[in-house]
């Protein structure tokens, strides 16, 4: 199946400095990337999508100033977290999907953020 | 107001035995439904459904959708101590990329 990579898998951070995260579809052209925010015990909580060459549509209650998603490129989106505070502590995933909406969309790995 | 309701939040069986997960979702203009099953990290896809009454099946799992009453279930049998996961539910909506998580059900099997 298509795969998605997410990097770094685990990162810890000063609080307020900035980290980025990115995710690449290694297999296939990503027109469309996820990104989603997930709490100990929760489900996925969608926090942005973003389409290659466009500016990304955040959900209502996230800080499209804090979280910037860049999408540059039909492989690779990646996530910054702009002056980071330990609540912003969580695990982020990506997800892609190939081609037009209707094609499953695909998992990254996810990435741990730890702001200490 | 669009949702998706798993059920139940939590399961405990033990090896062998046969669980059903369920799916009940409101979202307009629905377009597909997806099975996704989460271990320790990111979700690995299982199923995307998208007509109704027609069963999808990998190995021990299947599932199927019902879009009059507006569920799905995921069918477990024989199950195993590496089905032990949470398994998620997404409903995707016609209209742009809009898709709706359940808040999972988490499966434990023990031996």
């Amino acid at each position: 199946g298509a795969v998605v990579s997410q990097h770094p898998s685990w990162v810890i951070c000063k609080s307020g400095t900035s980290v980025k995260i990115e995710c690449r579809s290694l297999d296939f052209q990503a027109t469309t990337m996820f990104w989603y925010r997930q709490f100990p015990k929760q489900s996925l909580m969608l926090m942005a999508t973003s389409n290659e060459g466009s500016k990304a549509t955040y959900e209502q209650g996230v800080e499209k100033d804090k979280f910037l998603i860049n999408h540059a490129s039909l492989t690779l989106s990646t996530l910054t977290v702009t002056s980071a505070h330990p609540e912003d502590s969580s695990f982020y995933i990506c997800s892609a999907r190939a081609g037009s909406t209707g094609n499953t969309i695909y998992f990254g790995e996810g990435s741990w953020l730890t702001v200490v | 107001e669009d949702k998706v309701v798993q059920s139940p939040l939590s399961l405990v069986v033990h090896e062998g035995d046969t669980v059903t997960l369920n799916c009940s979702y409101e979202v307009t203009n629905f377009r597909s439904l997806l099975w996704y099953k989460q271990e320790k990290k990111a979700p690995t896809f299982l199923f995307m459904l998208t007509s109704s009454g027609i069963e999808k099946k990998s190995g021990r799992l299947s599932s199927i959708l019902d879009k009059k009453e507006l569920f799905s279930i995921l069918n477990i049998t024989a199950t195993q101590t590496g089905d032990s996961a949470i398994y998620l539910c997404a409903v995707e909506a016609l209209t742009g990329n809009q898709f709706y998580f359940g808040t999972g059900t988490s499966l434990t099997v023990i031996p």
